[in-house]
C-alpha cells in the first residue's frame, strides 16, 4: 500500500518562512508525481493551492510556492500570515491511483 | 463563479445504500473531470474516486472500491456517488471536487462544501 508522508505539525512565527514536505513510500518524489498542495482552514472545505509541483491557482497568494527538493515535494510559505494557520495536504499521482493524499501537516502560526 | 453543491447526506443504518449528488455551476461541466473525496471528522482527506468528462474513465480509490459507484449526468450538470453496504466507518464528510482538466488527474481545482453522512443503528 502506497503511503504519502507529511510532518504532523509545524509552528512558525508571523512573518517567518516555513517548509512543508511530502514523501512517498515508493521512493523519491519527482515532478512525475504531479504534486498538489491543498489548504484546509478550521471548519472550512479544502482549497487547492498548488498543482503540478509549482503552479499556483489564480487565488493562491504569491507567498506560497511549490517545488521538488531532494526526494520530496515541498511547499514553502514565505512571510507567513495569521490566516495561513491551517492543515496542509499534499496529493501525489501513482498511476492506477491518481490521487493519494498525505496525512496532512497542521501549521500553527504563533 | 464556480460552485459545487453536494446533497444526499444524512443518517443511514449499516448495510443500507446512499446516493450523494453534486450539482455544478459556473464552468463548462461537460468538459470537466470530477472527483469525490471524504473526510472522517478530525482526520485527513481520502480520495474515493473520479470520473472523466465523458464517463469513459472512472477510477476508484482502494478503500471503498467495490462498494461505490461514481456516475455523472452532463445534462443535469451533476455527479453522483452511490455507496452500498454502508458501514459505521463510512461516516464522514463527502466532498465533490472539479478536476483542472477533463480527466481524472491529481489536480483537484475546486471543492464543494461537502455533505455529511452518519451511519449508525
Amino acid at each position: 500500500q502506497t503511503v504519502v508522508t507529511q510532518e504532523p505539525s509545524l509552528t512558525v512565527s508571523p512573518g517567518g518562512t516555513v517548509t512543508l514536505t511530502c514523501a512517498s513510500s515508493t521512493g523519491p518524489v519527482t515532478s512525475s508525481f504531479y504534486p498538489n498542495w491543498i489548504q484546509q482552514r478550521p471548519g472550512q472545505a479544502p482549497r487547492a493551492l498548488i498543482y503540478s509541483t509549482t503552479n499556483r491557482h489564480p487565488w493562491t497568494p504569491a507567498r506560497f510556492s511549490g517545488s521538488v527538493l531532494g526526494d520530496k515535494a515541498v511547499l514553502t510559505v514565505s512571510g507567513v500570515q495569521p490566516e495561513d494557520e491551517a492543515v496542509y495536504y499534499c496529493a501525489l499521482y501513482f498511476g492506477g491511483a491518481p490521487v493519494v493524499f498525505g496525512g496532512g501537516t497542521r501549521l500553527t502560526v504563533l | 463563479e464556480v460552485q459545487l453543491v453536494e446533497s444526499g447526506g444524512g443518517s443511514a443504518q449499516p448495510g443500507e445504500s446512499l446516493r450523494l449528488s453534486c450539482v455544478a455551476s459556473g464552468f463548462t461541466f461537460e468538459d470537466s473531470g470530477m472527483h469525490w473525496v471524504r473526510q472522517v471528522p478530525g482526520k485527513g482527506l481520502e480520495w474515493v474516486g473520479g470520473i472523466s468528462w465523458n464517463s469513459a474513465g472512472i477510477v476508484y480509490g482502494d478503500s471503498m472500491k467495490g462498494r461505490v459507484t461514481v456516475s455523472r449526468d452532463n445534462a443535469k450538470r451533476s455527479v453522483f456517488l452511490e455507496i452500498r453496504s454502508l458501514r459505521p466507518d463510512d461516516a464522514a464528510m463527502y466532498y465533490c471536487a472539479k478536476d483542472l482538466g477533463g480527466f481524472v488527474t491529481t489536480d483537484l481545482q475546486h471543492w464543494g462544501r461537502g455533505t455529511r453522512v452518519a451511519v449508525s443503528s
